[in-house]
Order: C-alpha cells, then structure tokens, then sequence
C-alpha cells in the first residue's frame, strides 16, 4: 500500500525567505504525487501535480516541486514566501493517476514570520 | 473559480445519533467523493461515487456510513449511529471526470464533534 511521510509538522520562515516542504513516499510502481495547500476555513487547493516527464513541476502561487525517484522525494520549494502563503500544505499520492483514492500525509504547518 | 460547497460547517451531536452532512459539488461534475481528518492525523480517503453508486470506498466506510445524491444536486453523507471516534473533518470533493489530467475541487470542509 502506498504512504506518504511528510516529517515536519510544522515550519516557521521569515517573509522573503526560501521554503521547501518535504515529501517521501511509498509506493511499488511510478507515483502520481500532488500538493495540496489548505488555509484556514478553506478547502484543500492543489498546488501542483506530478504524473510524468519533467520531474521539476510548477505550480500555482509560486510554488514548485522536484520528483527525486532515487530519494522517493517530493519536495515543494518557493523562492520567496510571502505572509499570505502560512498554512497547511499536505503532499499525496494515487494509485492509478486520477484523483480517486488520495492518500495524504499528515501535513506541515507553515507560519510566516515578518 | 467554482467552489464545491459543505454545510454545516460544524456540527456538534451526541453518540449514537444519525447525521448527514452535506455538500453541493460544482454543478457539471460527475465524480464524487468524501475524505475526512480526525485531528492530528492524516486526511483518509472514505468514498467515491459516480453514476449513482460506490465506486470505491475505504475500509473505514462501513455499514454504518452511506452516501446519497438525493436531488441531483446535493451530495450527502450519512452516519447512521454516531461514534465518539467519528469525531473529524469532514471533505467532500468533485471533479468532471477521473483521470491523471483531471482536477479535484475540495469543499472548505464540516467539522463534526461527537459528545
């Protein structure tokens, strides 16, 4: 069965500053991974997706990934983050491709700090 | 952008009671879902749901869970005998199809408390 371990709850960064989230995952054939951002009151909002091809995936608001294989990493960076970027980021995997099925990781807390 | 839309936002409800939450997906979406959170764990796949029935559901989705699209619009969530341990928030989602190139639209979530 698939997982995913996201190893900080939670991350704090001066505004400006670089970020990276990271991801590991599990699982026995290609993974289709995504990042997912939640903000308080909202629903989950995807931020990008991998299923394929380029291993470096850009996303909304700024955000990018890296699909390592050799790590099974997944990890989400931003050169600058901005106040508005502090919330919940939760990293996921399919099984088949779609949407069906997403398995979560526990999630980072992201706190920005002037 | 559309939004898929959950009511309440939070509900509080006694074990061993029924309650059904609720959830309006975007208007052309096929493919529906529950997820949910307990606190401080990770979000869990409950249910999917196309063409009026299960497609696939979880090993958390027992008998005492049910999924209903009562009206063509709406999309519910029913548990039937509330558990102290069903204490969680609650994510429906839609999209138009599954598929690698397709979307997922999560709802803002309900947060159920079971006393």
């Amino acid at each position: 069965a698939q997982s995913v371990t996201q190893p900080d709850i939670h991350i704090t960064v001066s505004e400006g500053a670089s970020l990276e989230l990271r991801c590991n995952y599990s699982y026995g054939a290609t993974p289709y991974l995504f990042w997912y951002v939640q903000s308080p009151g909202q629903g989950l909002q995807l931020l990008l997706k991998y299923f394929s091809g380029d291993t470096l995936v850009q996303g909304i608001k700024g955000f990018e990934a890296e699909f390592k294989r050799s790590q099974s990493s997944f990890n989400l960076r931003k050169p600058s983050v901005h106040w508005s970027d502090a919330a919940e980021y939760f990293c996921a995997v399919a099984p088949s491709g779609g949407n069906e099925k997403l398995t979560f990781g526990t999630g980072t807390r992201l706190t920005i700090i002037p | 952008e559309p939004e898929v839309t959950q009511t309440p936002s939070h509900q509080v409800t006694q074990m061993g009671q029924e309650v059904i939450l609720r959830c309006v997906p975007i208007s052309n979406h096929l493919y529906f879902y529950w997820y949910r959170q307990i606190l401080g764990q990770k979000v869990e796949f409950l249910v999917s749901f196309y063409n009026n029935e299960i497609s696939e559901k979880s090993e958390i989705f027992d008998d005492q869970f049910s999924v209903e699209r009562p009206d063509g619009s709406n999309f519910t969530l029913k548990i039937r005998s509330t558990k102290l341990e069903d204490s969680a928030m609650y994510f429906c989602a839609s999209s138009v199809r599954t598929g690698r190139n397709e979307k997922l639209f999560f709802g803002s979530g309900t947060q159920l408390s079971v006393l």
